[in-house]
């Protein structure tokens, strides 16, 4: 059964840059069949797709956030991660990784939990 | 302002159907598949439906999707308790070249 953690601070001041990471078991960053993923969620709203990382490193971000965000990939930890810099109030949200199969059309098939990270000084 | 649109609530009675639309354009749902996801209250979404019509293993089949031009539906039969959550509709968008939303609708059941 392929799970997702994310992990990182719950807490980022303003202006500063978030980071998180997803650790993946039961299953491989490095398979080519799948993309993954950073989703957030503002409290109370509505789902926001962020972007994704194939595990050869190439990227795809949401155009509305590409100026600051940065997903990559460590393979020998099986493991990827989220920076986003500048961030301001408008940034706290829950925030998921998730498995996409871009190819087959499956869908984002798994989720992590969700971390909430408050931006706040 | 999310690129699909969902009406923000839906009701029904225990055994009812009912059923959520999601509209959006040519860009997205008029030439790509459509998902639902499902999220209760505190916990991830969970995939409801991939490919506009197709259920997961686990995924009951009183849920069942549909899409006709550049609107879908998810149709939820045989309405219990607790399927009361939240549903949201994405599509991949050909012109932002990622995944998109809508905006979620919230599911009660009276």
């Amino acid at each position: 059964q392929v799970q997702l953690q994310e992990s990182g601070p719950g807490l980022v001041k303003p202006s500063e840059t978030l980071s998180l990471t997803c650790t993946v078991s039961g299953g491989s960053v490095s398979s080519g069949t799948y993309y993954w993923s950073w989703i957030r969620q503002p409290p109370g709203k509505g789902l926001e797709w962020i972007g994704y990382i194939y595990y050869r490193g190439s990227t795809k971000y949401n155009p509305s956030l590409k100026s600051r965000v940065t997903i990559s990939v460590d393979t020998s930890k099986n493991q990827f991660s989220l920076k986003l810099t500048s961030v301001t109030a408008a940034d706290t949200a829950a925030y998921y990784c998730a498995r996409d199969n871009l190819d087959a059309a499956t869908g984002f098939d798994y989720w992590g939990q969700g971390t909430l990270v408050t931006v706040s000084s | 302002q999310s690129v699909l649109t969902q009406p923000p609530s839906a009701s029904g009675t225990p055994g009812q159907r009912v059923t959520i639309s999601c509209s959006g354009s040519s860009s997205n749902i008029g030439n790509n598949y459509v998902y639902w996801y499902h999220q209760l209250p505190g916990t991830a979404p969970k995939l409801l439906i991939y490919r506009n019509n197709q259920r997961p293993s686990g995924v009951p089949d009183r849920f069942s999707g549909s899409k006709s031009g550049t609107s879908a539906s998810l149709a939820i039969s045989g309405l219990r308790s607790e399927d009361e959550a939240d549903y949201y509709c994405a599509a991949w968008d050909d012109s932002l070249s990622g995944r998109v939303f809508g905006g979620g609708t919230k599911l009660t059941v009276l």
